[in-house]
């Protein structure tokens, strides 16, 4: 069973701090890489997608992954209460490319 | 407006009286899937479509029916509803063939008992 993990949290930073959210995969074959984000009672929105080694910045959110570690992280800099949320780490299947396995989510609280 | 709208959004039901949850995209994307969300569980793929007449299964897809007869609508079809399918439904469509960025719909929350 292709799984990914993320911890479940909460992650709780002060505002204006670095929060950094972590994610591992099982299937060493996967290509695509993805970060939502959900806000309680709402539903996944993309916030990041990332698809080589390496660093991706988008505004405040950097994608990091690892593949030969089978790792990906979302930091946020600055991070601000509207960051408060579920951020969910998915994980595109290599064959076909067209199934996805979605983590369990990280809950974050940023504290004003 | 670009969306992807799902009905209804709330359902209660009881258990053997068949539903169908529609999905439909205006974005003229191929890609459309169902996942069911659960706590603890995160999202779970049941079934998702390349394109019209393509489905396939995802990880979840006992006690469940699609059909994709047209681009836009990708309905969702419980034949006989049991308790451990009650659930929150998001229905998403991707214009990528690796279907990774997905836009999702509203959700519909269900419960049978």
């Amino acid at each position: 069973q292709k799984e990914v993990e993320q911890n479940s949290g909460p992650l709780s930073v002060p505002e204006g701090a670095i929060a950094s959210l972590n994610c591992t995969y099982s299937d060493r074959g996967s290509q695509s890489f993805f970060w939502y984000r959900q806000y309680s009672g709402k539903s996944p929105e993309l916030i990041m997608s990332i698809y080589s080694n390496g660093d991706k910045e988008d505004g405040r959110f950097t994608a990091q992954l690892n593949k030969a570690s089978q790792y990906v992280s979302l930091l946020i800099r600055d991070s601000q209460p509207s960051d408060s949320a579920t951020y969910l780490c998915a994980v595109n299947e290599k064959d076909g490319g067209f199934k996805t396995i979605f983590g369990a989510g990280t809950r974050l609280f940023v504290k004003a | 407006e670009a969306q992807v709208t799902q009905n209804p959004r709330y359902l209660i039901t009881v258990t053997g009286k068949k539903l169908t949850v529609t999905c439909s995209q205006n974005m003229n994307h191929e890609y459309m899937s169902w996942y069911r969300q659960d706590p603890g569980l995160g999202l779970r793929q049941i079934y998702y479509s390349m394109n019209v007449e393509v489905t396939d299964k995802g990880d979840v897809p006992e006690g469940y029916k699609v059909s994709r007869k047209e681009k836009r609508n990708f309905p969702l079809i419980l034949e006989s509803p049991s308790p451990n399918q009650t659930s929150l439904y998001f229905c998403a469509s991707s214009p990528l063939t690796e279907a990774g960025e997905q836009y999702f719909g509203p959700g519909t929350r269900l419960t049978v008992t």
